[in-house]
Formats: C-alpha cells, sequence, structure tokens
C-alpha cells in the first residue's frame, strides 16, 4: 500500500506553544484529512481538505493541502492539555483512505 | 446514539480460537470499513464494503472474514486466532456521493483484542 511518513514521530511541548506537524507521500491524493485520536478512543476528524494549495482553520488548528498534492501540514497554536493525543494524517486515492505513521503529542501543563 | 458501535470493546481469548467482532454505523452510509491498528499505533486498511459488496480486501490472512448483511453492519470473523493477531481493529464508515467519497471516516471505538 501507499507509504505516508508523518514527522515528527512524537512531540513533547509546553502548554501554550504552537505545533507544527506535517505528512508527505510519494503518491498524489486528491484529499487529504487529519484525524486525532484519545486514548482508547477511535480517531475523530479534525480538518479535511478538498484542493491543492487550499488553507483551512478549526479553531486554533490549521492544515494546508501542499501544492503538489503530496503533502500537508498541521498547526496548531496555543496548545492546551487536552490537545494530548495521536494525530494522524490520511490521503483519500479512489476507495482508499491511507494512514500516516502518527504523531504523539505530548503537552506540558 | 452512537455514529458507530462495534462490539466488544475487548476481547481475550486463547490462541486457537474463533472470535467475532461487529460493527453497526447509524449515519446511513454506503460502505464500511476494518482497520487493524498495531502496537506501534499504525492504522492499516483489511476490508471495505460498499453496499454490501466487498471493494477492498488488502493482503490478510484468510482467517479473517468480513460478513455484510446490509450496509449498516460490517462484522468481523477471525479464525484459529494467532498471538500475532493481538491488535485494536476500528470499523469505520463514509458516504459515497457521486460515485466518489465526501473524503470523511467515522471511526467506532475500536476493539482490542488480545491472544494469550
Amino acid at each position: 500500500g501507499q507509504q505516508l511518513n508523518q514527522s515528527p514521530q512524537s512531540m513533547f511541548i509546553q502548554e501554550g506553544e504552537d505545533v507544527s506537524m506535517n505528512c508527505t507521500s510519494s503518491s498524489i491524493f486528491n484529499t487529504w484529512l487529519w484525524y486525532k485520536q484519545d486514548p482508547g478512543e477511535g480517531p475523530v476528524l479534525l480538518i479535511a481538505l478538498y484542493k491543492a494549495g487550499e488553507l483551512t482553520s478549526n479553531g486554533r488548528l490549521t492544515a494546508q493541502f501542499g501544492i503538489t498534492r503530496k503533502d500537508s501540514f498541521l498547526n496548531i497554536s496555543a496548545s492546551i492539555p487536552s490537545d494530548v493525543g495521536i494525530y494522524f494524517c490520511a490521503g483519500l486515492a479512489g476507495n482508499q483512505f491511507y494512514f500516516g505513521t502518527g504523531t504523539s503529542l505530548t503537552v506540558i501543563p | 446514539d452512537t455514529a458507530v458501535s462495534q462490539t466488544p470493546k475487548y476481547l481475550v481469548t486463547q490462541m486457537g480460537n474463533d472470535k467475532s467482532i461487529k460493527c453497526e454505523q447509524n449515519l446511513g452510509h454506503d460502505t464500511m470499513y476494518w482497520y487493524k491498528q498495531d502496537s506501534k499505533k499504525f492504522l492499516k486498511i483489511m476490508f471495505s464494503y460498499n453496499n454490501k459488496e466487498l471493494i477492498i480486501n488488502e493482503t490478510v490472512p484468510n482467517r479473517f472474514s468480513p460478513k455484510s448483511p446490509d450496509k449498516a453492519h460490517l462484522n468481523l470473523h477471525i479464525n484459529s486466532l494467532e498471538l500475532g493477531d493481538s491488535a485494536v481493529y476500528f470499523c469505520a464508515s463514509s458516504q459515497r456521493s457521486s460515485g466518489s467519497f465526501t473524503g470523511e471516516l467515522f471511526f467506532g471505538e475500536g476493539s482490542r483484542l488480545t491472544v494469550l
């Protein structure tokens, strides 16, 4: 299957700091998605991007669909303790969603 | 009401046993999936059904057999369980619109399978 590489793999930050993570692929996707997984739960959609170059915000979250359609970025501003979790990017190609390797975020109060 | 619900949430069983996990969605979606999440948190697609028809069948041992009695249900049966089957199994659903996906997956809470 297609491989989506996410970085960084993990982050430890102080509350109030901004966070940036990205996802790259060797293949083109028509849709990029960002999900968050809390412990013991299933992933929940944060932001969906449907067009190359698109920049979309959801509260303190901002994500961008890369121009090449092979990458995407997620930024979280002014992090708070409840931002803790694993963040996954996903690319949609045809019928299939391909997930990134995940970024584990720890926010230190 | 839970949108995508799967049961059981936890399952502990012995090697060699057969077990099933059930999934139901009340979102009216036409496509359902099974994903496996291993200890490193990688999410890997196993199967996908669209309107009860199998559309994705990744390289999964044939001990795993999905069954979709209707488009709101997708069950997963696993025969002769092995230690390596221990993982969290997620059911998900999505909706196609005019032949293409809207691009959003809704996940269940996961079923943690432990094989001893």
